[in-house]
């Protein structure tokens, strides 16, 4: 158990629908990585919280946002979903901004029909 | 933009035999970082390299890093099924520590 909790584990939805993922880090850290594994683009990685302001984008699209909150919990808020978004989404957290090691959650499997 | 690479994609072992697999990445990096993924199951990290030369075993796991060469390798020394997963390469920029992974490595031990 890397103790960084992601909810749900699984959610099935239906296109044009929002969802949002939670992401508990490990007690202590401080920045918070959301990654999205899919067949076809494999792990990418979509954006980086750190002290609840945003530090790093990477291939994130528009309908997805996140933001981490006070107690450092983190929330991936995916909109007018698409088949394509349908991937395993992966949450991480480090205790430092940068150089530290990243523990990853278990994820939560996004189905979207 | 930071590629990382590795090869190959798929490896198909004997136990009791050895394999490598490796890793190649396009720009300077300070940290390179190997991980485990049973199927459907989340990375389990298995080593940290963090310069040239670093060298970290662990059981039939040997992970080494030339920063030089810009590469990496994992190698499993006498494979047993256990050792069945997905083996990612990821490399790091000190900056955000955002992680660029590899394609992912699917190793499967035959008896």
């Amino acid at each position: 158990d890397s103790g960084v909790t992601q909810t749900p584990k699984h959610l099935i939805t239906a296109t044009g629908q929002r969802v949002t993922l939670r992401c508990s880090p490990r007690s202590g850290d401080l920045s918070v990585y959301w990654y999205q594994q899919s067949l076809d683009q494999g792990l990418q990685f979509l954006i980086q919280y750190y002290n609840g302001e945003e530090r790093a984008k990477g291939n994130i699209l528009e309908r997805f946002s996140a933001q981490q909150f006070p107690d450092l919990h983190s929330e991936l808020n995916l909109s007018s979903l698409e088949l394509g978004d349908s991937a395993l989404y992966f949450c991480a957290s480090s205790a430092r901004l940068g150089g530290s090691e990243a523990f990853f959650g278990q994820g939560t499997r996004l189905t979207v029909v | 933009e930071l590629k990382v690479e590795q090869n190959p994609l798929f490896l198909s072992m004997q136990e009791g035999k050895n394999y490598t697999i490796y890793c190649n990445y396009s720009t300077t990096s300070d940290r390179l970082y190997w991980y485990r993924q049973d199927p459907g199951k989340s990375l389990e990290s298995l080593f940290v390299l963090l310069s040239n030369g670093a060298v970290k075993q662990e059981g039939r796991l040997m992970a080494s890093l030339d920063t030089k060469a810009r590469l990496s390798t994992l190698h499993i020394t006498a494979a047993v099924h256990d050792l069945s997963a997905t083996y990612f390469c990821a490399v790091g920029i000190a900056a955000g520590n955002k992680l660029t992974f590899g394609g992912g490595t699917r190793v499967l031990v035959k008896p």
